[in-house]
């Protein structure tokens, strides 16, 4: 089993919807955790941190964590064709602050 | 906010030759440096970690001598690939962490193509 699940997708969604991200995870160890954007070709960029669980709004993403669950979501409302991106969560992994990522999951918003 | 400068962001070179990539942070103090590898539509794979003005930490399967990492810096890191072969080709990346907070900061990227 890996440390961290993420359905790749491709997800596909009109523009103004509603998208829901997840990454399950098997580390109760796990304190922080982080949502990247990565547009093709380029580096990952921080979109939400988060440490331990409850929600964290900014603009239009959610992020939200559950760690009874082992459980994290990002939410983007009012979704716009430039969100179109892969994005992938990652966690850390403890005292040796290595980052464990997810597959990574390929949106698409259709104007 | 932080700024990591990844160069070069695109880079040809023949088999048998060596190509090095350089991250910089812009504007805070990197005292760990990760090297990740992104291969199409798949993950970031950690290659190694750094610590400035120590050796490298590299993850299992990673040849150390194939791949070297320099963090002379608290600013400047570096990777050599060595004697590079066209299944080195792939997507390279460098992630900073500075001594403020948390974060890790992404430079943009390094596509090699070995021929």
């Amino acid at each position: 089993q890996k440390e961290v699940e993420q359905d790749p997708g491709p997800l596909s969604v009109p523009e103004g919807a509603i998208v829901s991200l997840n990454c399950t995870y098997s580390n109760s160890a796990f304190q922080y955790f982080m949502w990247y954007r990565q547009y093709s070709r380029k580096g990952p960029e921080l979109l939400m941190y988060t440490y331990s669980s409850g929600n964290k709004e900014d603009g239009r993403f959610t992020a939200q964590v559950d760690k009874s669950s082992k459980y994290i979501s990002l939410f983007i409302r009012d979704s716009q064709p430039s969100d179109s991106a892969t994005y992938l969560c990652a966690m850390d992994a403890g005292n040796n602050r290595k980052l464990i990522w997810g597959l990574g999951t390929s949106l698409a918003v259709n104007p | 906010g932080a700024v990591v400068s990844q160069h070069p962001s695109r880079v040809i070179c023949k088999s048998g030759t060596s190509v090095k990539i350089e991250c910089r942070s812009l504007d805070f103090q990197a005292t760990t440096m990760f090297w990740y590898r992104q291969f199409p539509k798949q993950s970031l794979m950690l290659m190694a970690t750094s610590n400035e003005g120590s050796k490298a930490t590299y993850e299992q399967g990673v040849e150390k001598d194939k791949f070297l990492i320099n963090h002379a810096s608290l600013t400047l890191s570096t990777l050599t690939v060595t004697s590079a072969h066209p299944e080195d080709s792939s997507f390279y990346i460098c992630s900073a962490r500075g001594d403020r907070g948390l974060g890790y900061t992404f430079g943009s990227g390094t596509r090699l193509t070995v021929v």
